[in-house]
């Protein structure tokens, strides 16, 4: 199975700047998909961005952009310009494109804090 | 934020009773999916459902019963939880289980959070 790997569980960043979170995953699959979703508190869950891995650009939405390194198995994303309302838990997710399973496979999770 | 809707939001249940999650999906999609989120552990998938036929369940215990009547409806019972059940009980909806990112991407709804006392 795959496994996604979120390595930090809090990061806090000032309104109006930068901050990357980081995702790792580990797979032999050549062909998948990444995700980041976004959790507020007691919230729905909404999708922020996808990546297919066989797209060499990265994803960008807004001020949500993403780093995908497939070599190093790795998945960030960039929040730019960060404002209050994004203060959430932030997931990111596996899926595979192969039809082996159904699963979005999702990493523990990143609680941001946005301060004024 | 009202494609997928999930009642009750919230629902505290002794562990001899029977309840039923609900899930409706307003997006013409035709594959759902009940997980299980738990607090410090990864969501995990219980069933997926394709055009009201289930073709994934995970292992889980026969005391959650997932029913989908047709594609917009998504039903879990419960009877005889555990404590260890307690968790938020998340649906989602796609447009399809294949055909590309379009069709497999998942959109969540709010959630039930359930306490099993």
């Amino acid at each position: 199975a795959q496994t996604v790997t979120q390595s930090q569980p809090e990061m806090s960043v000032q309104e109006a700047e930068t901050v990357t979170l980081s995702c790792t995953y580990d797979t032999s699959e050549s062909d998948y998909y990444l995700f980041w979703y976004k959790q507020p508190p007691s919230r729905q869950m909404i999708l922020v961005i996808r990546q297919e891995a066989y797209k060499q650009q990265n994803a960008t939405e807004n001020r949500f952009s993403v780093n995908f390194q497939k070599a190093a198995k790795s998945f960030s994303l960039k929040i730019s310009d960060s404002q209050l309302g994004d203060a959430a838990m932030y997931f990111c997710a596996y899926r595979s494109a192969s039809n082996s399973g159904y699963a979005l496979n999702f990493g523990k999770g990143t609680s941001l804090l946005v301060t004024p | 934020e009202t494609g997928v809707t999930q009642t009750p939001r919230h629902l505290v249940m002794g562990m001899t009773n029977k309840k039923s999650l609900k899930c409706e999906q307003h997006l013409g999609h035709n594959a759902m999916y009940w997980y299980k989120q738990s607090a410090k552990k990864p969501l995990e998938l219980m069933f997926v459902y394709s055009l009201e036929e289930r073709v994934e369940n995970n292992s889980v215990p026969s005391r959650f019963s997932p029913e989908c009547p047709n594609s917009s409806h998504l039903f879990l019972h419960l009877h005889t939880l555990q404590p260890e059940d307690s968790a938020l009980y998340l649906c989602a909806s796609s447009p399809g289980l294949a055909g590309g990112p379009a069709q497999e991407t998942q959109y969540f709804g709010p959630g039930t959070r359930l306490l099993v006392l």
